[in-house]
């Protein structure tokens, strides 16, 4: 069964800190990984898709890389500012022949961030 | 496009009632998801749906019921409602297995 875990929980940084928010996954029979972000009572929003043959992907300040033979993504903020405070969540997309896991998501519990001026 | 929406976007049940959480995506995908998200933990899947008339269970889909009749509409039922379905329920749909998901903004129920 795919476990999804995301280091640390909760993140506090001051403004403009370069910061690295970690993921790592049990399964590595994978099609891809997904990087969204919730902000309070909202819903989420994809913010990163990195495909398995992929090591990374980059959009604006952010950046992802993925290493699937053991386990781990990261996401990288650059120049971290108050309005990139929210929860960010990993989640894979499992390649398994099993018909539960079959190109469902399994998500971390995400890591809350906190980016004060 | 207006994407994947949900109605209601709040609602509270008593115990032993039903609903349905209506969800709606204007992308033409085939897939559907409906998960549930409790405090302090992640999303789990309710059920799935790869195209009009295909159903099938995720990880969490006791006391949950879904029909896709049509490409666009997915909507989850509740029949006998239950103080441990209180939780914030997303909706998400892509293209395909292998493309990214996009979400609706969620119905947060409670049942008391």
């Amino acid at each position: 069964k795919q476990e999804v875990t995301q280091i640390p929980a909760a993140l506090s940084v001051p403004e403009g800190e370069n910061l690295v928010l970690n993921c790592s996954f049990t399964d590595s029979a994978i099609y891809n990984l997904q990087w969204f972000r919730q902000d309070p009572g909202k819903g989420l929003t994809s913010l990163l898709l990195i495909q398995s043959s992929q090591r990374e992907q980059t959009s604006g300040r952010l950046n992802a890389s993925l290493d699937k033979s053991s386990g781990r993504s990261t996401l990288y903020i650059a120049a971290s500012q108050p309005g990139d405070s929210a929860t960010y969540l990993c989640a894979v997309k499992g390649s398994g022949a099993g018909g539960t896991s079959y190109g469902k998501l399994t998500f971390g519990q995400g890591t809350i961030l906190t980016v004060h001026p | 496009n207006a994407g994947v929406t949900q109605t209601p976007k709040f609602r509270i049940l008593k115990i032993g009632q039903s609903m349905t959480l209506q969800c709606t995506q204007d992308m033409n995908h085939n897939y559907m998801y409906w998960y549930r998200q409790d405090p302090g933990m992640g999303l789990k899947l309710i059920y799935y749906s790869v195209g009009a008339g295909i159903t099938d269970k995720g990880e969490v889909p006791n006391g949950y019921n879904v029909s896709r009749s049509t490409t666009e509409d997915f909507p989850l039922r509740l029949e006998l409602a239950a103080p441990s379905q209180t939780s914030v329920y997303f909706c998400a749909s892509s293209r395909d297995r292998y493309n990214e998901q996009f979400f609706g903004p969620g119905t947060r129920l409670t049942v008391l």
